[in-house]
């Protein structure tokens, strides 16, 4: 019963095509992000947001946009995916009135995101 | 600009010895200062984390010191074990009007031989 699921945990796509990754939370949490993992560059922020009306840019955020459905879907989409998105891509969440860990941050398993 | 530089890249330790993650950063506003864990095919995971009023915190095998005048902070992993391969990033936050993001070094893949 994982508490942050990704769909879908792999994909191969095409350039051009416009993709949508998706992060659901059962956590309760009102803070997710989206990060991006390529070998070598640790983990780099695309997106956050502390709650459903707050979406906020991230280092990288070019070539990506993001949905706050609801506090527990956070989706991420690349309107016209290109090969350098070739990435994993993680979603996080977190809750700040957790006061022994205000900062921790919870990971889903992952998207691992091809793009040919 | 990378604000949290992470030394070694890679680090081979024999089952026993010590395994030391070096970081360093430029932004004093950082506020505090994780360790997560990840093994192959799963997210990353906090293991231990300090804050910057702290000069050393030790959770079990791990120890995170913490030297604000040099801004450097490191992890010391004491009986290494092969469980303990994986990769290691450590990361910085910053906190604004209640808010915070993390800000992740490039990680560190350690292997513990047996």
């Amino acid at each position: 019963d994982a508490d942050v699921t990704q769909t879908p945990r792999n994909r191969i796509t095409k350039t051009g095509k416009r993709i949508m990754l998706e992060c659901s939370q059962t956590k309760g949490h009102d803070r997710m992000y989206w990060y991006r993992q390529d070998p070598g560059l640790g983990l780099r922020l695309i997106y956050y947001s502390f709650d459903v009306k707050d979406i906020n840019k991230g280092e990288i955020s070019d070539g990506y946009s993001v949905s706050r459905q609801a506090q527990a879907k956070f989706s991420l989409s690349l309107e016209s995916a290109i090969p350098n998105q070739t990435a994993l891509y993680f979603c996080a969440t977190s809750d700040n009135s957790d006061m022994d860990s205000p900062y921790e941050q919870y990971f889903g398993p992952g998207t691992r995101l091809t793009v040919t | 600009q990378q604000q949290v530089k992470q030394s070694p890249q890679s680090l081979i330790v024999q089952k026993g010895g010590i395994s030391i993650i070096n970081c360093a950063y430029e932004n004093t506003a950082f506020d505090y200062f994780p360790w997560y864990q990840q093994f192959p095919g799963k997210g990353p995971a906090l293991l231990i984390a300090i804050r910057p009023d702290v000069s050393e915190k030790k959770e079990g095998r791990f120890t995170i010191s913490f030297n604000k005048s040099a801004k450097q902070f490191s992890l010391h992993i004491m009986d290494s074990q092969p469980g303990d391969s994986a990769t290691y990033f450590c990361a910085a936050s910053l906190s604004y009007s209640g808010y915070s993001t993390l800000t992740f070094g490039k990680g560190t893949m350690l292997l513990v031989s047996p």
